[in-house]
């Protein structure tokens, strides 16, 4: 297994840009979670998916960032315009979902270090 | 105010000697599980613990987790450098979300 698969693994930009992360969770995991970490604030919550449904984006820090699930395979968070303030490290992590407790456990990618001059 | 808050910060230690780390949280949860960040890197879960258990064993690493004080340990014992990374933990709220809250993390360093 793959894994949870993030890309861009860096990537660096200019005040204004449009930013698209990407993440492919692993095969028949049903919850998707987009998540930010910053010395600052630690690893914070954006938004999550149940297959493919947005069920919290009570996260999301403002307008500029939008989130989709067009599939149960792919998944893209947006900046756009995209801010100093943006720059972190932006994780992807699945699970499988349900109700079993383990099925709890999420599993992250390698993250998408986003920095913005 | 944080659902997971994690006790110490910081912890150091040299090698061969035993880690606890300990994690308090404000409501009711379906479990507790710790992950582990090695620098640079992604989350790994390490071990969950639900909430009608009391002690869990995996390997090195021992949990124990006590509902009535809204509490949760882990330690490490025989730490080795190969440890050294931050360690977080999560509880899942009771309501089956799926949604995890993670502590601000503990960072340990071992020296060898």
């Amino acid at each position: 297994d793959a894994g949870v698969i993030q890309s861009p693994r860096h990537e660096v930009t200019e005040m204004g840009q449009e930013v698209t992360l990407r993440c492919k969770p692993i095969s028949g995991h049903n919850s998707l979670f987009w998540y930010r970490q910053t010395m600052m604030r630690g690893l914070e919550l954006l938004i999550y998916f149940n297959n493919n449904v947005p069920i919290d984006d009570s996260g999301m820090p403002e307008d500029r960032f939008s989130a989709k699930m067009p599939n149960a395979s792919f998944s893209t968070l947006k900046i756009q315009p995209s801010e100093p303030r943006d720059s972190a490290v932006y994780f992807c992590a699945s699970s499988l979902g349900g109700t079993s407790g383990s099925s709890d456990t999420q599993y992250f990618g390698p993250g998408t270090r986003l920095t913005v001059l | 105010s944080q659902q997971g808050e994690e006790d110490p910060q910081a912890l150091s230690i040299q090698e061969g000697e035993n880690a606890t780390m300990n994690c308090s949280y404000k409501t009711s949860i379906n479990n507790l599980q710790w992950y582990r960040q090695n620098s640079g890197r992604g989350l790994v879960h390490l071990i969950l613990i639900r909430s009608n258990e009391r002690e869990k064993h995996s390997g090195r690493l021992r949990v124990t987790l006590d509902t009535s004080k809204k509490s949760s340990s882990l330690l490490i014992t025989a730490s080795r450098a190969a440890d050294t990374a931050s360690y977080f933990c999560a509880t899942a709220l009771t309501g089956n979300t799926g949604k995890l809250i993670f502590g601000q993390g503990t960072t340990l360093q071992v020296k060898p």
